[in-house]
């Protein structure tokens, strides 16, 4: 079983750079189409794709913040991060990452969310 | 960007009865791209149907998932307490990848 856990500050300043980690434990079957990713919930949305990375660091991101982004990863640590730049209170929201499996072609395993505030 | 519409936003039924959720696409998506998800307040949200129609490992035979052109189905046939919950479909056929706006589904 895949285990993720998102974590990084609760609370950011408008204009600054929200930064996430998610942290990968346990196993599972893998396929060399596996790739990590990032999705959120504004409050009362729905859930909005944010980007895409795999273990060779090719990325795939959101058009409408690809501006903002940079999605990296550390395979020998088992994380991968998120920064989303000038952020405004529209990024408030529940952070989620997640597995998409090569397999299945579909979002596997999950972390169980972290909730980012933008406010001063 | 492909659209997905779920219908109804919220879904009022009691324990024992048979749900469907719609989940309209836009554009033609090849059905091997459309999943379903269950989440709940605090879990980890939940595959539960990928390639339109395969339950993903762990799911009870209640849910099933179907496909019709650009609209898919979620199906859950006798209705559990645990079932309770907002589902969102997805596609991940074209870029950006979206989900539905999701279907609240709650006890009547």
């Amino acid at each position: 079983q895949l285990r993720l856990q998102e974590s990084g500050p609760g609370l950011v300043r408008p204009s600054e750079t929200l930064a996430l980690t998610c942290t990968v434990s346990g196993d599972a079957i893998r396929s060399s189409s596996d790739y990590w990713a990032w999705i959120r919930q504004p409050p009362g949305k729905r859930l909005e794709w944010i980007g895409n990375i795999d273990d060779s660091g090719t990325t795939f991101y959101n058009p409408s913040l690809k501006s903002r982004l940079k999605i990296s990863v550390d395979t020998s640590r088992k994380q991968f991060s998120l920064e989303v730049s000038s952020v405004t209170a529209a990024d408030t929201g529940v952070y989620y990452c997640a597995r998409h499996g090569g397999l299945k072609l579909a979002y596997d395993y999950w972390g169980q969310g972290t909730l980012v505030a933008v406010s001063s | 960007e492909i659209v997905m519409t779920q219908s109804p936003v919220t879904l009022s039924l009691s324990p024992g009865e048979r749900a469907t959720l719609s989940c309209r696409a836009s554009q033609s998506v090849t059905r091997t791209y459309i999943s379903w998800y269950q989440l709940k307040p605090g879990q980890a949200p939940r595959l539960l149907i990928y390639g339109a129609s395969t339950r993903a490992t762990g799911i009870p035979a209640r849910f099933s998932g179907s496909a019709s052109g650009t609209d898919f189905t979620l199906t859950i046939s006798s209705l559990q307490p645990e079932d309770f919950a907002v589902y969102y479909c997805q596609q991940d056929y074209d870029l950006p990848y979206t989900f539905g706006q999701g279907t609240k589904l709650e006890i009547k």
